[in-house]
Parts: structure tokens; C-alpha cells; sequence
């Protein structure tokens, strides 16, 4: 597609479901970033993908979120045993180049009631 | 001190003037400057980007970077009330870093 695809745009879930959430990066696209966006605050970053490179997971504030990158395409965050505070806008980028500029997916509204 | 910094505003202009949004950023070693536009419950629009100390322009857009003083901004030329959102500066510190977000500043102009 022409830009970053992101599925599904909203989710709702129960507290302790698990939710997965996909990104579809720009076609060769190298870097795949994953943020996060609590309403009325700023973008915090929780995961980058660059090529095979081990992916940088500094920014994932638990050990219930874990992601992948597979065959440097898609990229699936996962978010187990979901909590309240994990409601959030969950915003995908990706650049031709690690370091160059970043385009944005539409974001996945999850909720969790 | 945040990595980047800018005024959250609002802040409000009337429709044709110029609209300076301002960010600063802590790391000398920062390479590479972004501002993105965000309307409310949109995702981040990217607006320009500049690399290179000295002023970029595109259209109604001038970015301008100073690397000695870690400043950077984003002019807006003949505001228009469609240009009303959160402006986010962003920097990255080169390859194999993420991009770090300045909190935003909201634009309103007033037409």
C-alpha cells in the first residue's frame, strides 16, 4: 500500500485479555517504530525495529508487551494480560532509513473496559 | 531537563500572520530534526525535516535549525485556520536511534 497500515483502528477488550496489533510499514522501509499515545499527552516510544538488527525495546514499560518484526515487513504488538491504563492510541511509523524521516499509521484505539 | 522541550500553548494567531513554534532539545549529538502536524484524533502528519544548520523552506513552511544553541523552529507563513492542530518536534541522534517527541505546542488561528 502507499502508506502505513495499521489493524484493526479500534479495539475494544476486557481487562486480562490479550490483544495483538499489526503494522503494515511502507514497502521497503527499513525502520519500524511502535508509540504510544494517551489522550490529551505526548507520544511515548516503546519499540524500533532497524533491519536484523536486534530490535531496541527500551521503551516498553512492561513485561506484558512484547513485539515482532517478521521477514523485516510486519510488525505484531502484543499486550497480554491488558490493564486500564494500557487504554491508549497505539501509533506505528516507519522510514526508508534509520534516522530519516518517519511516517505514521493511523493508529489502533485500544480500549480496555 | 526533557530531551525536547516546547511550549504547550496555545497558541493563538490570526488568520494570515506568521506563527513561530519553538523547541529546543539536550543532545549536542542529535542529527536530525522533524516537525509534524497532528490534528485532534489524527495521527501525526510529517511537515518537514532538516539536517543541516541554516533555514529550509517549503511552501507557507520554514524550518530553521541551530545546532549551537540546540534550537530548532518551524515558521508558518499566511496562517490559516485549517493549519489549527498540535505541532510535535522530534529528533533522532542518527542511526540505529529512535525519534524522541517534544510534548507539542497547539496552534489556533483565529480567523
Amino acid at each position: 500500500g502507499a502508506g502505513v497500515s495499521q489493524s484493526p483502528s479500534n479495539k475494544v477488550t476486557e481487562k486480562g485479555k490479550d490483544v495483538e496489533l499489526r503494522c503494515d510499514p511502507i514497502s521497503g522501509h527499513t525502520a519500524l517504530y511502535w508509540y504510544r499515545q494517551s489522550l490529551g499527552q505526548g507520544l511515548e516510544f516503546l519499540i524500533y525495529f532497524q533491519g536484523n538488527s536486534a530490535p531496541d525495546k527500551s521503551g516498553l514499560p512492561s513485561d506484558r508487551f512484547s513485539a515482532e518484526r517478521t521477514g523485516g515487513s510486519v510488525s505484531t504488538l502484543t499486550i497480554q494480560r491488558t490493564q486500564q491504563e494500557d487504554s491508549a492510541v497505539y501509533l506505528c511509523a516507519s522510514s526508508p532509513l534509520s534516522g530519516s524521516e518517519a511516517f505514521f499509521g493511523q493508529g489502533t484505539r485500544l480500549t480496555v473496559v | 531537563q526533557k530531551e525536547v522541550e516546547q511550549n504547550s500553548g496555545p497558541l493563538s494567531v490570526p488568520e494570515g500572520a506568521i506563527a513561530s513554534l519553538n523547541c529546543t532539545y539536550s543532545d549536542r549529538g542529535s542529527q536530525s530534526f522533524f516537525w509534524y502536524r497532528q490534528y485532534s484524533g489524527k495521527s501525526p502528519e510529517l511537515i518537514m525535516f532538516i539536517y543541516s544548520n541554516g533555514d529550509k523552506e517549503d511552501g507557507r513552511f520554514t524550518a530553521q535549525l541551530n545546532k549551537a544553541s540546540q534550537y530548532v523552529s518551524l515558521l508558518i507563513r499566511d496562517s490559516q485556520p485549517s493549519d489549527s492542530a498540535t505541532y510535535l518536534c522530534a529528533v533522532n541522534k542518527g542511526y540505529g536511534q529512535n525519534f524522541v517527541f517534544g510534548p507539542g505546542t497547539r496552534l489556533s488561528v483565529l480567523p
